[in-house]
């Protein structure tokens, strides 16, 4: 398997601008995270979904931050508009379904570079 | 709720010299914790987990970690250090039910030749 897929790797914009970063989890891993990475504040979760559907978004920053799953294979995240404090390393992870610990496969990071 | 505390932003060793990242957690049901190792610019990596099977875990490239319920600890140790760990280490925390992970603010590894 190929591993978690991220796109883009790297996007530089403007403030104001909308931003969609793209997500391929493993196949047949009924879990995907999207993780945001910065200095000040570390890894940090913004959602996640269990099926294509969401079930923990208690981490999205705000009403400009949404996400979505339309199948099991896809997922993206947005930002709309973007500032400069979105500036960060966005991770998608994907897991297996089961009972016990829950191993994360990461994918290699979005860096998002907002002007 | 359940959280990790990583001791020591950055730590330097010698190359062949011991390894020691400390981490405690928090939980107030039993965790599952894990290790994970992140190179420059790259996702993180699983070195490895605890699941309560046994309390001495290893892991890949030579590290293995301790669970201690009394010290609430789950430190990572490699016994000679090589320049190819140099990178940074988080350690994560998960309980039954909550599939996500809460990741500690991480240890900057620095291997000095």
């Amino acid at each position: 398997d190929a591993g978690v897929i991220q796109s883009p790797r790297h996007e530089v914009t403007e403030m104001g601008q909308e931003v969609t970063l793209r997500c391929k989890p493993i196949s047949g891993h009924d879990y995907l995270f999207w993780y945001r990475q910065t200095m000040m504040r570390g890894l940090e979760l913004l959602i996640y979904f269990n099926n294509n559907v969401p079930i923990d978004d208690s981490g999205m920053p705000e009403d400009r931050f949404s996400a979505k799953m339309p199948n099991a294979s896809f997922s993206t995240l947005k930002i709309q508009p973007s500032e400069p404090r979105d500036s960060a390393v966005y991770f998608c992870a994907s897991s297996e379904r089961g009972v016990g610990a829950n191993v994360l496969t990461f994918g290699a990071g979005s860096r998002l570079t907002v002007l | 709720a359940q959280s990790v505390t990583q001791l020591g932003s950055h730590v330097s060793v010698s190359e062949g010299a011991l390894v020691l990242l400390r981490c405690n957690y928090s939980s107030s049901v039993p965790p599952y914790l894990f290790w994970y190792v992140q190179y420059p610019n790259q996702g993180l990596q699983l070195l490895l987990k605890y699941t309560s099977a046994a309390t001495l875990v290893k892991g890949i490239n030579g590290f293995e970690a301790e669970f201690k319920k009394s010290e609430t600890s789950f430190h990572l140790t490699k016994p000679s250090a090589h320049m190819r760990d140099a990178a940074e280490y988080f350690c994560a925390v998960s309980v039954t039910g909550r599939r996500a992970l809460t990741f500690g603010s991480g240890t900057r590894l620095q291997v000095q030749p």
